[in-house]
């Protein structure tokens, strides 16, 4: 109940393609949903985060579509270029929590 | 602003061993929390610490403990070392509770030989 299940575990895409990255939950009451970004040799760092009140935030190239029904959560990156290629890695805390709970991570790899 | 420091960057380690991750947040920052990083299990939370007091521990062997001084500043001791103890140790701080933005430092590399 406390996972957060990512798919897919590695993505390659070429650039100026669409990379989108999936995770599943189960318990309902998580209530913040961040991304994080982790360059090698780096830790890693907040891209964007999404609470449930919307079904999607925009930053950039970079958007969170939310699907609280579904209870799945997407990342996708349009544009993708090759300095996007890093490991990203889903998350979700609970409302009383003091811990966030990561996905296992996505390695994305922008062909040139 | 400075941002979270991890020392040392690399351990090399035998079995049996003991070993100490030293952590410095942003200033200012006083939650402090320990993850473990593997490519098998991604990132598991170890603990976390606020004024100096647990507040949050993952599922982790006693093995594995931590401390926080007053100055924020956090360590994490990992006794009689075992080979699947060989993982980046990352520590991260925020504001207040470990679930505000939390700002990773690069990680100290743990060799368990």
């Amino acid at each position: 109940q406390q996972q957060v299940k990512q798919s897919p575990q590695s993505l390659i895409v070429q650039k100026g393609g669409i990379s989108i990255i999936n995770c599943a939950y189960e318990n309902t009451a998580f209530d913040y949903f961040p991304w994080y970004q982790q360059f090698p040799g780096k830790g890693p760092a907040l891209l964007i985060a999404i609470r449930p009140d919307v079904s999607e935030k925009k930053e950039g190239r970079f958007t969170i579509s939310f699907n609280k029904s579904a209870k799945q959560f997407s990342l996708h990156i349009m544009d993708s270029q090759p300095g996007d290629s890093a490991t990203y890695f889903c998350a979700a805390s609970l409302p009383l929590g003091d811990k966030i709970i990561f996905g296992k991570g996505t390695r994305l790899h922008i062909l040139p | 602003k400075a941002g979270v420091t991890q020392t040392p960057r690399y351990l090399i380690k035998t079995r049996g061993q003991q070993v100490t991750l030293s952590c410095s947040p942003i200033s200012g920052h006083r939650s402090v929390s320990w993850y473990q990083q593997t490519p098998g299990q991604g990132l598991q939370f170890l603990f976390e610490y606020f004024s100096e007091t647990q507040r949050n521990k993952g599922n982790f062997p006693g093995r594995f403990s931590g401390r926080q001084f007053s100055n924020s500043r956090s360590e994490m001791n990992v006794s009689t070392l075992e080979l699947g103890d060989s993982a980046l140790y990352l520590c991260a701080s925020s504001l207040f509770t470990g679930k505000d933005e939390q700002f990773f430092g690069p990680g100290t590399r743990l060799t368990v030989l």
